[in-house]
């Protein structure tokens, strides 16, 4: 089941905070957040683990929380640099090997104007 | 410097014909994973492989067949039975037995385009 990103798109200028929700129907073991500039490869952020632990990488943070089955992914004082698109990968099933499989959402879409 | 790589970049390719996507790493990851990428629609898993010589489906499998026989390499062949193949093509690959905290890593990508 593909996790559901909110909002779909969002346009800032510099400076401005955004925050970014993923949402999972399954109970989530892990969230994986990447970011993508255009017609490049996804790029890893960081990882959020069971336990409602956070996270932190410069101005881009992140929570889960595990009651609602929800990540967000936090963007402060946002820069040009931060513009691209964001996924989250969720873990919710085993897949072997003492691995967990990632189901993607659809991304969100982020432009961060002067 | 260690990595992934996916060969080539731009590839075209006549209705009807089959061609293999190529990839490589050399981080000692375990595992190798193929995902379809078309505009609006994230990522999606075709194939994945945890070991050489093993492989399982993803969510979207039918047109297309996959290989392990070296733990670098996991090329991907799309197939005359794909009946919409244009997409762009992301390659990934993760070390295994860390449970939730497996990371996969990608590619820079091959973006097919069928005329």
């Amino acid at each position: 089941q593909q996790p559901v990103q909110s909002p779909q798109a969002v346009i800032l200028r510099e400076g401005e905070d955004a925050v970014i929700n993923c949402s999972s129907s399954k109970a989530l073991y892990s969230v994986h957040w990447y970011r993508q500039k255009h017609g490049e490869a996804p790029v890893f952020l960081m990882i959020l683990l069971k336990g409602g632990e956070q996270k932190g990488h410069e101005k881009i943070s992140a929570s889960f929380n595990e009651k609602k089955q929800q990540s967000s992914l936090y963007l402060t004082a946002s820069q040009l640099s931060y513009s691209g698109t964001y996924f989250c990968g969720t873990a919710t099933s085993y897949s072997g090997a003492g691995s967990y499989q990632l189901t993607f959402g659809k991304g969100t879409k982020l432009s961060v104007i002067p | 410097d260690g990595g992934i790589t996916q060969s080539p970049k731009y590839l075209f390719r006549k209705e009807g014909q089959n061609v293999t996507l190529s990839c490589e790493q050399n981080l000692n990851h375990d595992a190798m994973y193929w995902y379809r990428q078309d505009p609006g629609q994230g990522l999606r898993l075709i194939y994945y492989s945890q070991i050489v010589n093993d492989f399982q489906k993803g969510d979207i499998a039918e047109g297309y067949s996959v290989s392990r026989e070296k733990k670098e390499s996991f090329p991907l062949t799309v197939t005359s039975a794909q009946k919409n193949p244009t997409a762009f093509y992301l390659c990934a690959s993760s070390i295994l037995g860390q449970g939730a905290r497996d990371t996969q890593y990608f590619g820079p990508g091959t973006r097919l385009t069928v005329l």
